[in-house]
């Protein structure tokens, strides 16, 4: 199956701090990338849907200037959780979904990033 | 409308035994059911997924099977081992590429 690589898997960070993350389409063009947040125990919520060379769609109660997305070329997003605090503390996944057509439904997940803010 | 709805929340089956995790929707826009198994500190990962013109589809030891007329759809893991203790997701989308809904979580635990 398709890989998607997930960068860091795990950070700690101080509170007030940037944390970036990335995720990465291996071996496919990514022109959607979604982003998700879970917390202990519960489902995954999505947080945006990133498109390649445009603005990332946020879902709503998600802050856009405290998430900020970036999905610059078809294999990578970036995540970045600006001045993170301690309620920030999660555990990011992204997925990647193929271009549309007999594969195009299906997402791809990557590993997830634990983030620790103290 | 936009929910899906999964039980049970935990299971426990017995190695051999068979493991049934139902999930129900309202949306009849849906057209792509997938399930991800995911485990501790892992990203979720793709088992099987349906589509709404074909009732069952089966894989090695996992099926998923899929009423229309009362849109439920269903996982089955025959012959449960110790090894599919994870936390299991059913998801729905429209298709086309759009955003997944997920259910739940169902933790199951196959003791030896």
């Amino acid at each position: 199956g398709a890989v998607v690589s997930q960068h860091p898997s795990w950070v700690i960070c101080k509170s007030g701090t940037s944390v970036k993350i990335e995720c990465r389409s291996l071996d496919f063009q990514a022109t959607t990338m979604f982003w998700y947040r879970q917390f202990p125990k519960q489902s995954l919520m999505l947080m945006a849907t990133s498109n390649e060379g445009s603005k990332a769609t946020y879902e709503q109660g998600v802050e856009k200037d405290k998430f900020l997305i970036n999905h610059a070329s078809l294999t990578l997003s970036t995540l970045t959780v600006t001045s993170a605090h301690p309620e920030d503390s999660s555990f990011y996944i992204c997925s990647a979904r193929p271009p549309a057509g007999g594969a195009g439904d299906i997402q791809y997940f990557g590993a997830g990033t634990r983030l620790s803010v103290l | 409308q936009q929910q899906v709805k999964q039980s049970p929340q935990s299971l426990i089956v017995q190695k051999g035994g068979i493991s049934i995790i139902n999930c129900a929707y309202e949306n009849t826009a849906f057209d792509y059911f997938p399930w991800y198994q995911q485990f501790p500190g892992k990203g979720p990962a793709l088992l099987i997924a349906i589509r709404p013109d074909v009732s069952e589809k089966k894989e090695g030891r996992f099926t998923i099977s899929f009423n229309k007329s009362a849109k439920q759809f269903s996982l089955h893991i025959m012959d449960s081992q110790p090894g599919d203790s994870a936390t299991y997701f059913c998801a729905a989308s429209e298709g086309g590429g759009s955003r997944l809904t997920f259910g739940e979580g169902t933790q199951l635990t196959v003791n030896p």
